[in-house]
């Protein structure tokens, strides 16, 4: 099995550029979630999804869109890229046991 | 509003010397009790959890973790740091409810000196 997967590990946008971040897992979790981890600040849950087809906001939405057509996949979009959203995106699965499995990141740097 | 405390935000053991890494949560009716740890550049990897039973916990590594109801604590142990633990370590806490329920603390940097 090869976890969670993220993809790209490195992005440098511009602000008010779009772009998707791509998180995947084969684990047949129906819990998947994005944080975002800034220094001092821990781990903040953007969103999370509950199984197809259900999303919810976390604790830090505004600025990012998800949607969960598969198991497999939930991605993260940011419509419009601010420099407050330069930050390090961990995507995570949960599985029965509630532990959770972490993606390697995403540094993304918004100029 | 629930929340998850980790008072130190840096500590510096030598090699060999024990390690306590503090962690306290507000109340929740399932304690569900996480500690994970975060090499520089990579995610997090789970150390050890607690959901109820024996309030002493052993994870991965060498690490242990009492959980102590009544001081709404989960520390983290380990009788002798290797160099290889240098990291940062968050404590993760469920509160039960719907599946969003869970929170992380800011976390504690580990440096260790030879």
């Amino acid at each position: 099995n090869a976890g969670v997967t993220q993809t790209p590990k490195f992005q440098v946008l511009k602000t008010g550029q779009s772009m998707t971040l791509q998180c995947a897992q084969d684990m047949n979790h129906e819990y998947m979630s994005w944080y975002r981890q800034d220094p001092g600040m821990g781990l903040r849950l953007i969103h999370y999804s509950v199984g197809a087809g259900i999303t919810d906001q976390g604790e830090v939405p505004n600025g990012y869109n998800v949607s969960r057509s598969t198991t497999e996949d939930f991605p993260l979009r940011l419509l419009s890229a601010a420099p407050s959203q330069t930050s390090v995106y961990f995507c995570a699965s949960r599985g029965q046991l509630n532990e959770q499995f972490f993606g390697p990141g995403t540094r993304l740097t918004v100029l | 509003a629930q929340s998850v405390t980790q008072p130190d935000i840096h500590i510096t053991v030598s090699e060999g010397a024990s390690l306590e890494l503090r962690c306290n949560y507000s109340y929740g009716a399932t304690p569900y009790l996480f500690w994970y740890v975060q090499s520089p550049g990579q995610g997090l990897q789970l150390l050890l959890k607690y959901f109820s039973g024996d309030t002493l916990v052993q994870g991965i590594k060498g690490f242990e973790a009492e959980f102590k109801r009544s001081q709404s604590s989960f520390n983290l142990r380990k009788p002798s740091v290797h160099w290889s633990d240098a990291a940062e370590y968050f404590c993760r806490h469920d509160y039960g409810g719907s599946q969003g329920n869970l929170i992380f603390g800011k976390g504690t940097k580990l440096s260790v000196k030879p």
